[in-house]
């Protein structure tokens, strides 16, 4: 069973827009939750993490939301730019890494 | 930039061959790790290995095999290939154990294998 989803199979966002991508989990143990970027042909690339003591975590354009009570956790790219295209995966941590299924996003010129 | 290598990059091979996907990493990670992914599905765990002489299936069954004699090379081997093994395969290193720190995965660039 599923203990990460992402229920956005894909996204289109025009250029300097914001975009949100979301994820929910169902494990409540899960502690340490991660956002991979992966462009075809490569491997996932570690874009943002947020530990579960923080509901909030920016690095530049990127910033993670974690609601805990709702078992929840967004990415907002501001602005985004047409190389943010790509597939996005979040992730979270138990006893082993759990991913996603990934969300397309296409960023618009 | 890839401190993680992974070869060969497209692999096409006839059902019933052997074969041995390289991986290696030069961050010194002690962890090391094998996923298999289909398009529009997850990562799924295969293999890992917490550090020389260890190593451990991972949730998704699997045919192949892993090795880990030095720190830095973690290859995988699948004795005899079938078209059911075709998908991507992805390496990856970290600095801790998912359990107890909070460290990323980092990924290599991944084998697509295709047996036909």
């Amino acid at each position: 069973d599923q203990q990460v989803k992402q229920n956005s199979p894909s996204l289109s966002v025009q250029e300097g827009r914001i975009s949100i991508l979301n994820c929910d989990y169902t494990n409540s143990m899960f502690d340490y939750f991660l956002w991979y970027k992966k462009y075809p042909a490569e491997g996932p690339t570690f874009l943002i993490s947020i530990s579960s003591i923080k509901d909030k975590n920016e690095d530049g354009r990127f910033t993670v939301f974690l609601n805990k009570s709702a078992k929840h956790l967004s990415l907002h790219i501001v602005p985004s730019q047409p190389g943010d295209s790509a597939v996005y995966f979040c992730a979270a941590t138990g006893n082993q890494f759990y991913f996603g299924t990934g969300t397309s996003l296409t960023v618009i010129p | 930039e890839a401190d993680i290598y992974q070869t060969p990059r497209y692999l096409v091979i006839g059902t019933g061959k052997k074969i041995t996907l390289e991986c290696s990493q030069t961050m010194g990670h002690d962890k090391m790790y094998w996923y298999q992914q289909d398009p529009g599905m997850e990562l799924h765990l295969i293999h890992y290995s917490y550090g020389v002489n260890s190593t451990e299936k991972g949730d998704l069954s699997s045919e192949s095999t892993v090795s880990r004699i030095r720190t830095e090379h973690f290859p995988l081997t699948l004795e005899s290939a079938r078209p059911s093994h075709t998908s991507q395969y992805l390496c990856a290193s970290s600095a801790g154990t998912p359990a107890w720190d909070n460290s990323p995965l980092h990924f290599g660039n991944g084998t697509r294998l295709t047996v036909t």
